[in-house]
């Protein structure tokens, strides 16, 4: 059981263009991270949000956590090839347990 | 240090073959997971361990044995696999202190290969 829906499934950008990449779900989070992955590596831990209505950046990367902490967006500003890789988004839960969403492939030309 | 590492980083074996994959982590971590992932799927839990003692088997088939030696170390001793059972293998930790919110660090990972 997917407990949270990511989207979209694939992206495919040129360089120097925007994304929003979106995670949503009916239960409530404790947190959320999201996640970047390069083929044949480990995912990569970009960023926690807690907070109801928290917004974090990292450089050109926005991430936001809705009021209800049920759903969470990535946004990348003037993308580059090197941000091309898998995104994940996960919500854990009190035992410890993360729920990952589908995964969105991110796809940046040059 | 903030490192998870994973060894070796791609193995081949036959079905009836034992091997074992094998993690690191120096930060302290006192949870330990594995996890399976197939291409451009999520991560698959498999096991976790807290405090050195399994608290999580996801139903995974006994072909698959997990262990933690000491608080550093998680191996996965594997036996008699299937070719299904090819996947990226990753190893995750995370700190089990008060305050600190559910973030999961993970190794490069161990390419499998079943043949």
């Amino acid at each position: 059981t997917q407990l949270l829906e990511q989207s979209p499934q694939f992206l495919s950008i040129q360089e120097g263009e925007n994304l929003t990449v979106y995670c949503n779900s009916s239960s409530v989070f404790s947190s959320l991270q999201w996640y970047r992955q390069e083929p044949g590596e480990g995912p990569v831990l970009l960023v926690t949000v807690v907070t109801g209505g928290e917004v974090k950046k990292l450089k050109r990367l926005t991430f936001q956590f809705g009021d209800a902490r049920k759903d969470s967006s990535l946004h990348i500003t003037a993308a580059q090839p090197g941000d091309t890789g898998l995104y994940l988004c996960a919500g854990a839960f009190h035992d410890y347990k993360l729920s990952f969403g589908a995964g969105t492939t991110v796809t940046v030309r040059a | 240090d903030t490192e998870v590492t994973q060894t070796p980083k791609h193995l081949v074996m036959g079905m009836t073959n034992k091997k074992s994959l094998k993690c690191e982590q120096h930060m302290g971590h006192r949870a330990m997971y594995w996890y399976k992932q197939k291409a451009k799927k999520p991560p698959e839990l498999m096991f976790v361990y807290s405090y050195e003692k399994l608290s999580i088997n996801e139903s995974v088939p006994s072909r698959f044995s997990p262990e933690c030696p000491n608080s550093s170390l998680l191996n996965l001793h594997l036996h008699a696999l299937q070719p299904e059972d090819s996947a990226l293998y990753l190893c995750a930790s995370r700190s089990t202190l008060a305050g600190v919110y559910n973030e999961q660090f993970f190794g490069p990972g161990t390419r499998l290969t079943v043949l």
